[in-house]
């Protein structure tokens, strides 16, 4: 399974836009990049999924490097609600199984 | 829309009883399902996934078993709990043939005393 590299914690302002970085240099050119969170105490949650091209939707957007060596994340106005583990996980197609890291833990400040 | 239920919630059990954990999806057919346990302060890992009635794939060695009866259910269980096997299970589904997004249940926590 291809790695991923994401800082253990990040934290950020309430209101303010946050940018979640995650490297993955071996990915290979047919790999998704997908977007998961988990809440306290709650399974995780399905925020966003992409292959080249940046991606949006009500929940964040997705900016995926020009190598596709590299994604971000962007939550355009966090909340308190937003506080989660952000997992990144790149899933080569037919894969039956997502690959959990340790993720990155984010901090939302009132 | 599609739902998935887990239950208990949350449970206690004493180490060597046995166990069963039961998930359903409703609205949905023929989904692929999963069970992920979560060992605290650790990240999620894929235990058994099912893409069909009675058909089982084992990820991780141990002493859980994982069985499908009907198209929408999914239940875990073991003859005989170890301490290890505390932890936070998720149940989760998707549809299609892979590397679709996948949809976790509310989870069932798990301590053995």
């Amino acid at each position: 399974d291809a790695k991923t590299t994401q800082p253990n914690s990040m934290e950020s302002n309430e209101e303010e836009p946050v940018h979640l970085p995650c490297n993955h240099s071996t990915i290979s050119g047919t790999d998704y990049i997908h977007w998961y969170r988990q809440l306290p105490s709650q399974g995780p949650e399905y925020v966003i999924h992409g292959l080249t091209s940046n991606v949006n939707n009500r929940m964040a957007s997705l900016a995926i490097a020009e190598d596709r060596k590299s994604s971000t994340l962007i939550l355009h106005r966090a909340t308190l609600r937003d506080a989660a583990v952000y997992y990144c996980i790149l899933t080569p197609p037919g894969a039956q199984k997502l690959v959990f890291g340790q993720g990155t833990r984010l901090t939302i400040n009132p | 829309s599609q739902t998935i239920h887990q239950w208990p919630a949350t449970l206690v059990q004493p180490v060597g009883s046995p166990l069963s954990l039961e998930c359903t999806v409703e609205g949905t057919s023929n989904p692929n399902l999963y069970w992920y346990r979560q060992a605290a302060g650790r990240g999620l890992q894929l235990l058994f996934y099912s893409v069909g009635i009675g058909q089982i794939s084992s990820e991780v060695p141990q002493n859980l078993s994982a069985s499908r009866p009907q198209d929408r259910q999914f239940i875990l269980s073991s003859k005989k709990l170890l301490l290890s096997d505390s932890g936070f299970y998720l149940c989760a589904w998707s549809v299609g043939s892979g590397s679709d997004t996948q949809y976790f249940g509310p989870g069932t926590r798990l301590t053995v005393l």
